[in-house]
């Protein structure tokens, strides 16, 4: 079963934040995130293994919260480089699952 | 950086033929999976291969879908009688583990006419 992301749209400002949920309604074992640019294939951002981890890369982080089955992706100052389509991807924890499922995308727009 | 490749980049075909998409996973890589995007929609989950067998499929991954990994190295997506709903944007990816991240090809842009 796939993820369930919010919003479906975000418009920003250059610097400007904004937040991207990402839930499932089935225990999970990881969380991925992955930016898609127009006409262009899924790009990996992160991946969070652990319950209450999060992880940052530059002004792009990311928690994961096991016990709610959530995870957020948190931009801050955004720049224009990050417009695209993010999708979050998740996994259950039975080590014989092997489907890496897509939310259906949040996509960002950053304006000047 | 080793990298997935697809080929072709861009296959038209009619309506009721059958199509071969073709990717190389990066070499080392163990996991294998097709992706379907329809234009400007979401990622679909098709299906997973490892250890030289399907580990999950998903509802999309009928009889009329196949895969392959003929050689060791290629890893094959055959679409039997396609129909016009088939028109899509087929990407492959791999990863080492199942803790990797995956690496996604660049897809096969796939128009049924």
């Amino acid at each position: 079963q796939q993820p369930v992301q919010s919003p479906q749209a975000v418009i920003l400002r250059e610097g400007e934040d904004a937040v991207i949920n990402c839930s499932s309604s089935k225990a999970l074992y990881s969380v991925h995130w992955y930016r898609q640019k127009h006409g262009e294939a899924p790009v990996f951002l992160m991946i969070l293994l652990k319950g209450g981890e999060q992880k940052g890369h530059e002004k792009i982080s990311a928690s994961f919260n096991e016990k709610k089955q959530q995870s957020s992706l948190y931009l801050t100052a955004s720049q224009l480089s990050y417009s695209g389509t993010y999708f979050c991807g998740t996994e259950s924890p039975s080590s014989n699952n092997n489907d890496m499922r897509f939310g259906a995308g949040t996509r960002l727009t950053v304006k000047p | 950086e080793p990298e997935v490749t697809q080929t072709p980049s861009h296959q038209v075909t009619q309506m009721g033929q059958e199509v071969i998409l073709r990717c190389v996973p990066i070499s080392n890589h163990l996991y294998f999976y097709w992706y379907r995007q329809i234009l400007g929609q979401k990622v679909e989950f098709l299906v997973s291969f490892y250890n030289n067998e399907i580990s999950e499929k998903s509802e999309i991954f009928d009889d009329q879908f196949s895969v392959e990994r003929p050689d060791g190295s290629n890893f094959t997506l055959k679409i039997r009688s396609t129909k016009l709903e088939d028109s899509a944007m087929y990407f492959c990816a791999s990863r080492f583990l199942r803790d990797s991240p995956l690496h996604f090809g660049n897809g096969t842009r796939l128009t049924v006419t």
